[in-house]
């Protein structure tokens, strides 16, 4: 299973755009690259899946260079509600056997 | 369409007793994944279930730990003789298929 690390914390204010970058040097050629969000005391929540180049949806867009070796969420305009922890995972298609959460980044959104 | 539902949201057991845990899947969906959650970490699989099959246990502890999901009613996590150490959230999550899986809230086990 493919390792990933990324940032502890991320500190941002309102309205700017969050960039988080993941590292997964050992990612496989038929991982994907998925994101989740957690509230406190919630699940965590599907935010995007890509495996190459450029994925946008409704919520984010994620960045995924030519090696694959690590991704960029990127979250446009943060709001206070954006407040959460982030993790990036690494797995084959999206299988939950095979998704291993890292402890994540806790982005604070400030006002 | 109600999400993944887990009873209790709360659950506080002294040293020693059993911790059952409840996961009522998606309606429709009939594979159940259960992960426990420390403190001030990142989910960790334990079990992957389908109707009356165990499928992965591969992250469940070998002791005290069991799972299953019987033809009616919600997927169950038990654990027996609960110690200070299995204080966690634990979460479920459930998918029509193995894949784009929905998780629950989960519930708070405190082994006081």
């Amino acid at each position: 299973l493919a390792k990933t690390t990324q940032p502890i914390s991320m500190d941002s204010y309102e309205g700017q755009e969050v960039n988080i970058t993941c590292s997964h040097n050992n990612i496989a050629t038929n991982d994907y690259i998925t994101w989740y969000q957690q509230f406190p005391s919630q699940g965590p929540r599907f935010i995007i899946q890509g495996y190459k180049t450029k994925v946008t949806n409704e919520v984010a867009s994620l960045f995924i260079p030519a090696d694959r070796k690590s991704s960029t969420l990127s979250l446009p305009r943060v709001s206070l509600s954006d407040t959460a922890v982030y993790y990036c995972l690494v797995g084959n298609s999206g299988s939950a056997r095979q998704l291993t959460f890292g402890s994540g980044t806790q982005l604070t959104v400030l006002p | 369409n109600a999400g993944v539902m887990q009873n209790p949201r709360h659950l506080v057991r002294r040293r020693g007793q059993e911790a059952r845990l409840r996961c009522s899947p998606m309606k429709g969906h009939s594979h159940v994944y259960w992960y426990r959650q420390l403190p001030e970490e990142g989910l960790k699989f334990m079990v992957y279930l389908q109707k009356e099959n165990i499928i992965d246990e591969s992250g469940m502890p070998k002791e005290r730990f069991s799972a299953e999901f019987p033809k009616e009613g919600p997927s169950i996590l038990r654990i027996q003789q609960v110690v200070r150490g299995d204080s966690a959230a634990y979460f479920c999550a459930s998918s029509p298929q193995e894949d784009g899986y929905t998780f629950g809230s989960g519930t708070r086990l405190t082994v006081v």
